[in-house]
């Protein structure tokens, strides 16, 4: 059974601060990875995805790398800023037979103070 | 614009009774989904279809139905038999597993609590 673990599960840091948000899954055998961004209250935004045969996707100020034999992923932020203040999800989506599958971790509830 | 709607936001619901969630898309996707939210917990999958008329149940199915009648509608019914329905519901879809499965687009979610 895929687990999804995102650590830390809360991050406070000064704004502009560049920061690395993680996310480790233990079944290798995944078909992409997609990072989400969440506010309180509301739903999910999409904020990248990465195909299993990807390394790294970029958009903006956000870097996601995929190192899938080592089942890790992480997300960089560059100078961050308030409004960068959410809870960041990353999920997995299996292969094979769990192709119709996501699954999530928890979470980093990510705090950017002016 | 081209989204998810679900609806309504915000619904109270005394025990016993049945409630349905609404969701909506315009975005031509094959596959959608419904998840639930819990503090402290990962969202985890109730139902998802791949195509009309056809569903199947995720990890969480018991006390909840859904139908997918059209392609761009997916209502759930949580119904009496659910014991702990207090949660924030979360409607997704995407493109089918026919061919490249990409990205999953979520709805803005409907919280349903029981009084």
């Amino acid at each position: 059974k895929q687990e999804v673990t995102q650590i830390p599960a809360a991050l406070s840091v000064p704004e502009g601060e560049n920061l690395v948000l993680n996310c480790s899954f233990t079944d290798s055998a995944i078909y992409n990875l997609q990072w989400f961004r969440q506010d309180p209250g509301k739903g999910l935004t999409s904020l990248l995805l990465i195909q299993s045969s990807q390394r790294e996707q970029t958009s903006g100020r956000l870097n996601a790398s995929l190192d899938k034999s080592s089942g890790r992923s992480t997300l960089y932020i560059a100078a961050s800023q308030p409004g960068d203040s959410a809870t960041y999800l990353c999920a997995v989506r299996g292969s094979g037979g769990s192709n119709y599958k996501l699954t999530f971790g928890k979470g980093t509830l990510l705090t950017v103070n002016p | 614009d081209g989204g998810i709607t679900q609806s309504p936001k915000y619904l109270f619901r005394k025990e016993g009774q049945n409630v349905t969630l609404s969701c909506e898309q315009n975005l031509n996707h094959d596959a959608m989904y419904w998840y639930r939210q819990d503090p402290g917990q990962g969202l985890r999958l109730i139902y998802y279809s791949q195509i009309v008329n056809d569903f199947q149940k995720g990890d969480i199915a018991e006390g909840y139905s859904v139908s997918r009648e059209k392609k761009e509608s997916f209502p759930l019914t949580v119904t009496s038999a659910q014991k702990n329905p207090t949660a924030f519901y979360l409607c997704a879809s995407g493109r089918g597993l026919a061919g490249k499965a990409g990205e999953l687009f979520f709805g803005e979610g409907s919280r349903l609590t029981v009084l």
